[in-house]
């Protein structure tokens, strides 16, 4: 148990579909973190959001869309998506970013399947 | 173009045997590199961190090098064990702000008894 939990585990959409992601962290953070893990693929930062601002977009597609409400909550809400995007989306979280870096702690991950 | 790369092969290795596992990297100058630890259907956890200026970093069984002017990591497991089976991946902080963490390919390290 990391202290940081993600919901759903599992998840099947269709690509007409609209779906949310959830990541929630108990060890009072203040950066948090989506990433796409592909099969035989490095992982891939998506979002970083520090202080609830996001602080990096790394190129990802408007169909992905971030939401951080708190320091504690991170969403990821999915529209229009392709079979490519199959995947697993790892949330993390770590102390806020300075003049230092800091491990960053894991979620179990969603498992996400686009048909 | 920037690139990091891991053991291209799983590695396997004798129980009991030191795993060594690499991490290269070209065109970046990290000045910190982290190494994880992932299990199958699980999220990476962290093991180990090394700044550039340290040469060298232990934690138990494990240790880290990290020689910035070969833009290598060495990541060892001495006294292995079947239970330190997984893949092992490195990571770089190329900003050196904390966050942005760019991570290699992994390398899966199978310990057999």
């Amino acid at each position: 148990e990391t202290g940081v939990t993600q919901t759903p585990r599992h998840l099947v959409m269709g690509m007409t579909n609209k779906k949310s992601l959830k990541c929630e962290q108990h060890l009072g953070h203040n950066a948090m973190y989506w990433y796409k893990q592909s099969a035989k693929k490095p992982l891939e930062l998506m979002f970083v959001y520090n202080f609830k601002e996001q602080t990096e977009n790394n190129s990802v597609p408007s169909r992905f869309s971030p939401e951080c409400p708190n320091s504690s909550h991170l969403f990821l809400h999915l529209h229009t998506l392709q079979p490519e995007d199959s995947a697993l989306y790892l949330c993390a979280s770590s102390q806020g970013r300075g003049r230092e870096t800091y491990e960053q702690y894991f979620g179990p991950g969603t498992r996400l399947t686009v048909t | 173009s920037q690139k990091i790369e891991q053991n291209s092969e799983a590695l396997n290795i004798q129980e009991g045997k030191t795993a060594t596992l690499t991490c290269n990297y070209t065109n970046y100058s990290p000045a910190y590199l982290q190494w994880y630890r992932q299990d199958p259907g699980r999220g990476p956890v962290f093991l180990l961190l090394i700044r550039e200026n340290e040469k060298e970093k232990r934690k138990e069984r494990l240790k880290v090098t990290f020689d910035t002017t070969l833009k290598q990591s060495l990541f060892h497991i001495t006294a292995s064990q079947p239970a330190d089976s997984a893949t092992y991946l490195c990571a770089l902080d190329i900003t050196g702000q904390g966050g942005k963490l760019i991570f290699g390919q992994g390398t899966e390290l199978s310990v057999k008894p």
